[in-house]
């Protein structure tokens, strides 16, 4: 049963345009939420994360939106450069309870920027 | 070094003999995680340190899997008897916080491939 879910196994964009990676969450405890980019060969690298008492947190050319009513979040990159070509992991953590130390991943969206 | 070394990065055995993996954690950081990333999934947990203490291998998918971690420091994941569905990245993680929401700084991985 995936607590997380990446719908999309992949997205391309072109260079300049806004890449749009969406994730999907079950679980109601799931309080803090994080994306975590991959390129090959490399362990998974932290981008940005936003607490469940936030919408929207921005960082750069990287914004989280929130939606915890249709526990629904997503990740936007404006404007997407070839560098941001990588494997995205959205990833949830419950801060409550015994295990807030765990993080539950989504699968990976795979987008490439196209120049 | 700067960041979570991992070795080996890439092992193959034969199905039955047993394997150990290492993890560097980055100089200080309390607590330890390894995760396991099968082809095409997200990475999925299996077991958390914090100092020398194992507090959570939950997602230890069998006895076969052992985790240490003696010093509070370097950490060794075992696998007994490796299996072919044992195939799979592993990644070491580390973190300065004692539980809690944060991020989490990832080694390189190691690749295991059971034949």
């Amino acid at each position: 049963d995936q607590q997380v879910k990446q719908n999309s196994p992949s997205l391309s964009v072109q260079e300049g345009r806004i890449s749009i990676l969406n994730c999907d969450y079950t679980n109601s405890m799931f309080d803090y939420f994080l994306w975590y980019k991959k390129y090959p060969a490399e362990g998974p690298t932290f981008l940005i994360s936003i607490s469940s008492i936030k919408d929207k947190n921005e960082d750069g050319r990287f914004t989280v939106f929130l939606n915890k009513s249709a526990k629904h979040l997503s990740l936007h990159i404006v404007p997407s450069q070839p560098g941001d070509s990588a494997v995205y992991f959205c990833a949830a953590q419950s801060n409550s309870g015994g295990s807030n130390y765990k993080l539950t991943f989504g699968k990976g969206t795979l987008l490439t920027v196209n120049p | 070094g700067a960041g979570v070394s991992q070795s080996p990065r890439y092992k193959v055995a034969k199905r039955g003999q047993d394997v150990a993996l290492r993890c560097d954690p980055i100089s200080g950081h309390v607590s330890l995680f390894w995760y396991q990333q099968a082809l095409g999934q997200g990475p999925e947990f299996l077991t958390y340190f914090q100092n020398e203490a194992q507090l959570d291998k939950s997602g230890l998918p069998s006895d076969r899997f052992f985790a240490e971690r003696p010093e509070g420091s370097v950490s060794t994941l075992k696998i007994q008897r490796t299996q072919q569905e044992d195939s799979a990245v592993y990644l070491c993680a580390s973190s300065s916080k004692r539980r809690g929401s944060g991020e989490l700084f990832f080694g390189e991985g190691s690749r295991l491939t059971v034949l």
